[in-house]
């Protein structure tokens, strides 16, 4: 069955090491999505992609990048880790049509010390 | 932006029909209405999505006035398992720009 999974599950880290957490998607959707997850806020949409090698800021993009060298991929890069974005981390994909839905990823919860 | 807004947290009991209103004020007309369903640990998960009118599926019913400035999801009979957090979100589907989950309703069903 298709599937889209995150990785690592659980992240501890130190505030100025660079972080990257991995989403793969099997669906083969074009459209790729990260959101961070916090108490009070909901879902913040932080990076989204449409397809290989196209990537576009969200809301919350400031400190974060990402890159899309293939469809099943699309990687989340902390540069520099800042306690502030300590937060469960979602990646979802979906297509364009009409209908359609996102598809999340089982979450990934990152603690920067 | 289409923002939406919810009642922050309802309690049910057990076998009770509930319904969750959504406000979504500057809808446009390319928007659908999607709600999902997220439980702790979790990512969110779809519900059901409509246009105008009323929309049905085996989980849910959706129900959206002629104006679309607000949208009702109705969960039929609910079960201990329906305690969750539900997001209404509005979209054209053609730029995750117009995609807003905004803080959800967490439902609390209740034996």
């Amino acid at each position: 069955d298709a599937e889209i999974t995150q990785s690592p599950r659980h992240k501890i880290t130190e505030t100025g090491r660079q972080v990257t957490l991995a989403c793969h998607q099997t669906w083969n959707h074009n459209n790729m999505f990260w959101y961070r997850q916090d108490l009070g806020h909901g879902l913040r949409l932080i990076h989204y992609s449409y397809g290989v090698q196209d990537t576009n800021k969200g809301e919350v993009s400031d400190g974060y990048s990402v890159s899309r060298s293939n469809t099943e991929d699309l990687p989340l890069t902390l540069e520099s880790a800042a306690s502030s974005q300590t937060s469960v981390y979602f990646c979802a994909s979906s297509t364009w049509t009409k209908g359609d839905t996102q598809y999340f990823g089982p979450g990934t919860r990152l603690t920067v010390l | 932006l289409a923002k939406t807004t919810q009642p922050i947290s309802m309690d049910s009991y057990e076998g009770q029909e509930v319904n969750i209103t959504c406000s979504h004020n500057n809808i446009a007309t390319n928007d659908y209405i999607t709600w999902y369903q997220q439980f702790p640990s979790q990512g969110p998960r779809f519900i059901i999505q409509g246009y105008k009118t009323k929309v049905t599926n085996e989980v849910a019913s959706l129900f959206i006035p002629a104006d679309r400035k607000s949208s009702t999801l109705s969960l039929p009979r609910v079960s201990l398992s329906d305690t969750a957090v539900y997001y209404c979100l509005v979209g054209d589907l053609t730029g995750a720009n117009n995609l807003f989950f905004g803080t959800g309703t967490r439902l609390t069903v209740i034996p």
